[in-house]
């Protein structure tokens, strides 16, 4: 039972370079959502999808964009990473129904030098 | 204005104790949902208990139980006979009505003392 994976777990990148964070969930979730932690701030929200085919801007889009491929898959691209964008980045999904919780997946510890 | 307010940032609780991490929320929806996490050093993010607005009594799973003071707007998490594998990160999160969003706060760090 994996749930919420994503990949991949490090990743280094200098400024300037794109990278594509994958995310894949196996639970038959509507909802999956794309967070950054970075220390002090707790969990900021980027962007969500809440079902196949849509996507909403959360509280830190700026830099980032999405595409839900399927109702599996939800990925995050950075198209030319900032050394703000140093963060751990968490992969959730959720029912759309008001009492189930957010799944998480590990995280990837992103630096951007 | 802060959906979510966690105001400790750290707390230190001694092996066997029991202790409280508050949680503060707003939102003007009669319907919505509170969840707490735990996050332990190995980063992972553990959904731990669920409180719904409309819920009569206090959630309670295990060692953790939820008070939930509806007119106070705070839903504390309370870790009863702690343990060393309690040390963590904890998180507080809500839900409104129907909506997509989980709003969190920022955390209270425990650490309990052997």
């Amino acid at each position: 039972n994996a749930g919420v994976t994503q990949t991949p777990k490090f990743q280094v990148l200098k400024t300037g370079q794109s990278m594509t964070l994958q995310c894949a969930q196996d639970m038959n979730h509507n909802s999956m959502y794309w967070y950054r932690q970075d220390p002090g701030m707790g969990l900021r929200l980027i962007y969500y999808s809440a079902s196949e085919g849509t996507t909403d801007k959360g509280e830190v889009p700026n830099g980032y964009n999405v595409s839900r491929l399927n109702k599996r898959e939800f990925s995050l691209r950075l198209e030319s990473a900032a050394p703000s964008q140093t963060s751990v980045y968490f992969c959730a999904s959720s029912e759309f129904r008001g009492d189930s919780p957010l799944h998480f997946g590990n995280g990837t510890r992103l630096t951007v030098t | 204005a802060q959906k979510i307010t966690q105001t400790q940032p750290g707390m230190f609780v001694q092996e066997k104790e029991a202790v409280t991490l508050d949680c503060t929320y707003d939102t003007s929806d009669p319907s919505y949902g509170l969840f707490w996490y735990k996050q332990p050093s190995s980063g992972e993010m553990i959904f731990l208990i669920y409180q719904g607005s409309y819920d009569q009594q206090n959630a309670t799973e295990g060692r953790y139980s939820l008070n939930f003071q509806k007119a106070r707007k705070s839903a504390n998490l309370v870790i009863s006979a702690s343990q060393l594998g309690d040390s963590a990160m904890y998180f507080c999160a809500m839900r409104e009505g129907t909506g997509n969003q989980f709003y969190f706060g920022t955390g209270t760090s425990l650490t309990v003392i052997p």
